[in-house]
């Protein structure tokens, strides 16, 4: 079954830190991996979008990485913002179905001043 | 260039009550998607279609109903509300799933409770 796993669930970090979330997937067969911002009450926005033969790419203060082998991806924030207070969802295309597209759960992010 | 637009942006029915959600995109997109997002749960596909004319059930369709008889409108109508069908909904769009970094703008999103 097409799996698409999220972690942490939920973190809180201080403005201007860093931090890093994560995201292991088994969808096969594999297209490419999108991770996506959503404020709340919007809708999803994309980051990045990563087919299997790139290993990182970067979108401002925002990089992800992806190793195709492990099936693991993270995304990467750097000096954080207030403004990147929301959920990040990771989400994998190629498995098949109508919109080939497998979501994750998300991690919400809470940046506190 | 508005993009992808929802009304309404939040709706309460009543149990057996019958309700429209609408959906448009104005960047002549093909490919058009309706999701629900339950809370702590990834996005489920509830319809979809490729184009004016043509629409087909994703993952979870049941208690729904499309159409799309234009290229830039893709209503779900609920016909029999349900307190299972509480969520949020989104709509999506797309020019071609063809494409390797085909991209999906989704709407603001409609809030729906029923009770």
């Amino acid at each position: 079954k097409n799996q698409v796993e999220q972690s942490p669930q939920s973190l809180i970090i201080l403005e201007g830190k860093n931090c890093t979330l994560q995201c292991n997937y088994t969808v096969s067969p594999f297209s490419n991996l999108r991770w996506y911002k959503q404020d709340t009450g919007r809708g999803p926005v994309s980051l990045t979008i990563m087919t299997f033969s790139e290993n990182t790419k970067s979108n401002g203060r925002y990089t992800a990485t992806l190793d195709a082998d492990t099936k693991q991806s993270s995304l990467h924030i750097t000096a954080s913002q207030l403004s990147d207070s929301a959920s990040y969802i990771c989400v994998v295309s190629g498995g098949g179905g109508a919109d080939g597209l497998t979501f994750g759960k998300g991690t919400h992010l809470i940046i506190q001043p | 260039n508005a993009g992808v637009t929802q009304t309404p942006k939040f709706r309460i029915l009543k149990i057996g009550q019958s309700m429209t959600l609408q959906c448009t995109q104005d960047m002549n997109h093909n490919y058009m998607y309706w999701y629900r997002q339950d809370p702590g749960m990834g996005l489920k596909l509830i319809y979809y279609s490729v184009g004016a004319g043509i629409t087909d059930k994703g993952e979870v369709p049941n208690g729904y109903n499309v159409s799309r008889s234009t290229t830039e409108d893709f209503p779900l109508r609920l016909e029999l509300a349900a307190p299972s069908q509480t969520s949020v909904y989104f709509c999506a769009s797309t020019q071609s799933q063809t494409y390797l970094y085909y991209e999906q703008y989704f709407g603001p999103g409609t809030r729906l409770t029923v009770t």
